[in-house]
Parts: C-alpha cells; structure tokens; sequence
C-alpha cells in the first residue's frame, strides 16, 4: 500500500492564480482531512470529508473548495491564490471518524508570490 | 473550546538521556488523547493514544504517555533518547460526539534537538 499521497510536493504561484492541490489514498478509508500547517502554529483543519460525496468545513476554511467524487481522492483548490496561503498542506485519511488513528501524506509546500 | 497546549517550543537532550514533553489540554469531556511525530520534511506519524483505561499507554519506537485527569496532562515520556528520535512532536486531543466529532485540536508542536 503506497497509503496515502499528495502531490505536487512543492509549487510556487503567482497572486491571483488557481491551482489544485491532489491527495490519493489506498486504504479505503471512510474520512479525509486538509490540514495546513504554519510554522509554530500547528496544524489547522481545512476541510474534511466522511465519504464520497460528503464534505464540511473545518477550522480555516475560506479561500478552499473541496470535492469527494471517490472513496480514494480528496482535492483541494485554491482560487484565487494569496500570500496568507503560503504553507505546508496536509491531506490526511482515516477509517473512523476523529478519535480514529489519522495517516498523513508527505505534505505540499506552497508558496504564494 | 477545546485546547492544547505544549510548553516547550525547543528542547535539546543528549543522545541516551531521558525525555519527557509536556501536553496540557483544556476540555470538558471526556477527552481522547494523542501524540504524533513529524520527521524533517514529512507527514505525521501516530506513536501513541489513549482513549480509556490504564493511564500510562506504550507506542511504537519505544515511546510511552501518561494520562493524569487530575492534571490535565498527556506527557510524553522516553528513558533513552536515540539520534533518530529528532523530529517536531504533537500533542492531540478530540472527543466522541457532538458538533466539534471530527476535529482533532493539535497543540503548537515541541521540536527535539538531539546532541551527539
């Protein structure tokens, strides 16, 4: 099982311009989560999804969207790109709901000019 | 709200001391607790959690947490640091049920610095 992947792993944007941030798991499991993580801040909830189909905000939601089309895949857009998106983002999958054990991807440093 | 709250931006050890970092969280339920370790340039791995029973709960890579209700704390313990065991540390917290049922609240992260 390759678990759960992101990509790209690094990408710089230009204000004002759009990109899609991909997450993929192999685990068949039921909830997915964006988490961004600035430094010394831990990390935020974004978004996150109990199934296909379903999705609901999380802490730091605005500037996101979000789609569950499929079990295994949970993108993430930016649509109008600013500097207080620069960061590390975070998808992550679990079986369960919350009090089950989350497994992260590697993690996509953005940056935003 | 819930909140968690880890003391200790930075600490450094020696290699083959003991380690102890600290997590207090603020809730009014019964919380769930966790803690995550994040190597240098990757994503977050489980060591430990406690939901329930036995206070003092053992993890992978010889890690081990208490659970002291009366304190508020989930600290997280290891009697001989390793190299490897260099990383930035998190501490957790959620709860079953209610509006808040799949956040999982993280405290800001310690960064343990290892010396020869």
């Amino acid at each position: 099982n390759a678990g759960v992947t992101q990509t790209p792993k690094f990408r710089i944007l230009k204000i004002g311009q759009s990109m899609t941030l991909q997450c993929t798991q192999d685990m068949n499991h039921n909830y997915m989560y964006w988490y961004r993580q600035d430094p010394g801040m831990g990390l935020k909830l974004i978004y996150y999804s109990v199934g296909a189909g379903i999705t609901d905000k999380g802490e730091v939601p605005n500037g996101y969207n979000v789609s569950r089309s499929t079990t295994e895949d949970f993108p993430l857009r930016l649509e109008l790109a600013a500097p207080s998106q620069t960061s590390v983002y975070f998808c992550a999958s679990s079986y369960n709901g919350n009090t089950d054990t989350q497994y992260f991807g590697p993690g996509t440093r953005l940056t935003v000019l | 709200a819930q909140s968690v709250t880890q003391p200790d931006i930075h600490i450094t050890v020696s290699e083959g001391a003991s380690l102890e970092l600290r997590c207090n969280y603020s809730y009014g339920a019964t919380p769930y607790l966790f803690w995550y370790v994040q190597s240098p340039g990757q994503g977050l791995q489980l060591l430990l959690k406690y939901f329930s029973g036995d206070t003092l709960v053992q993890g992978i890579k010889g890690f081990e947490a208490e659970f002291k209700r009366s304190q508020s704390s989930f600290n997280l313990r290891k009697p001989s640091v390793h190299w490897s065991d260099a990383a930035e540390y998190f501490c957790a917290v959620t709860r079953m049920g209610g509006g808040s049922n799949y956040k999982l609240t993280f405290g800001k992260g310690t960064l343990l610095t290892v010396n020869p």
